[in-house]
C-alpha cells in the first residue's frame, strides 16, 4: 500500500511561536492531500484540502491565515500553525491521494502541545 | 450541516464474540463509505468500503452492511480479538469518482475494548 509520513510525531511549543508540520507520499505522487485536526476523544475534522501548485480550500471556521497549507511539490504538503496558543494543541494528520478517483492514505499523524 | 454519526460511543466484547459497530448518516447524497481503525496517537488505518451501490461487502473477519432506506452502515468484525482493540470511524465522501474524493466527513466514533 501507499505509504504516507508525517513529521514530527510529536511537538512542543510555546505559545506565540510557529510550527511546521510536514506531510510525505513515500512512494507515489500526490495531487491532493488533506489535512485533518483531532481533539481528544474526538471525530476527526476536515481542515483544508490542499492541491499542488493551488492554493489550499478551507473548511467553513477554519482560519486561513492561521493554518498556512503549502504545497509545493507533489511528494510534500506543509501545514505551518502560526502565533500558535494552548487550544492549537490537538492531533493533525493528514492524507495523501495520488489522483481524483482513487483512495486516500493517511499519515500517522502529529501531537501538537502548545505550552 | 449533513453529519455522520454513531449511536454507541463504547462497545466491549470478550475475546471470540463477533462485534457489531454502527453508523448513521444524514447525507442522501453520500455514494461511498469507509471504516477506519485507529490505535492509540496512530493515523486512521483503513479497515474495508462499500459504495452506494451495493448492500454487502465481506473482508477478512470484517463485514460491512448498508442500509441506504435508513441510511446506517454497520461493521461486523468476527471473532473479535485483543488487537481489534481501537477506535472504530465510518467515514463517508459523495462523488467518489470525482474531485471530492478523499475529502471525507467522519462519523463520532466507538470505542472498541476486547477482553482476553
Amino acid at each position: 500500500g501507499a505509504v504516507v509520513s508525517q513529521h514530527p510525531s510529536r511537538v512542543i511549543c510555546k505559545s506565540g511561536t510557529s510550527v511546521k508540520i510536514e506531510c510525505r507520499s513515500l512512494d507515489f505522487q500526490a495531487t491532493t492531500m488533506f489535512w485533518y485536526r483531532q481533539f481528544p476523544k474526538q471525530s476527526l475534522m476536515l481542515m483544508a484540502t490542499s492541491n499542488e501548485g493551488s492554493k489550499a480550500t478551507y473548511e467553513q471556521g477554519v482560519e486561513k491565515d492561521k493554518f498556512l497549507i503549502n504545497h509545493a511539490s507533489l511528494t510534500l504538503s506543509t501545514l505551518t500553525v502560526t502565533s500558535a496558543h494552548p487550544e492549537d494543541s490537538s492531533f493533525y494528520i493528514c492524507s495523501a491521494r495520488r489522483q481524483p478517483n482513487t483512495e486516500a492514505f493517511f499519515g500517522q499523524g502529529t501531537r501538537l502541545t502548545v505550552v | 450541516g449533513e453529519s455522520v454519526g454513531l449511536h454507541l460511543p463504547t462497545l466491549s466484547v470478550q475475546e471470540g464474540d463477533n462485534s457489531i459497530i454502527n453508523c448513521a448518516y444524514s447525507n442522501s447524497a453520500s455514494d461511498y463509505f469507509i471504516w477506519y481503525k485507529q490505535e492509540s496517537g496512530k493515523g486512521p488505518q483503513f479497515i474495508i468500503d462499500i459504495r452506494s451501490n451495493m448492500d454487502k461487502r465481506q473482508g477478512q473477519r470484517v463485514t460491512v452492511l448498508l442500509n441506504k432506506t435508513v441510511k446506517h452502515l454497520s461493521l461486523q468484525i468476527a471473532a473479535t480479538q485483543p488487537g481489534d482493540s481501537a477506535v472504530y470511524f465510518c467515514a463517508e465522501t459523495p462523488n467518489a469518482g470525482g474531485t471530492s474524493y478523499g475529502k471525507l466527513t467522519f462519523g463520532q466514533g466507538t470505542i472498541l475494548t476486547v477482553h482476553p
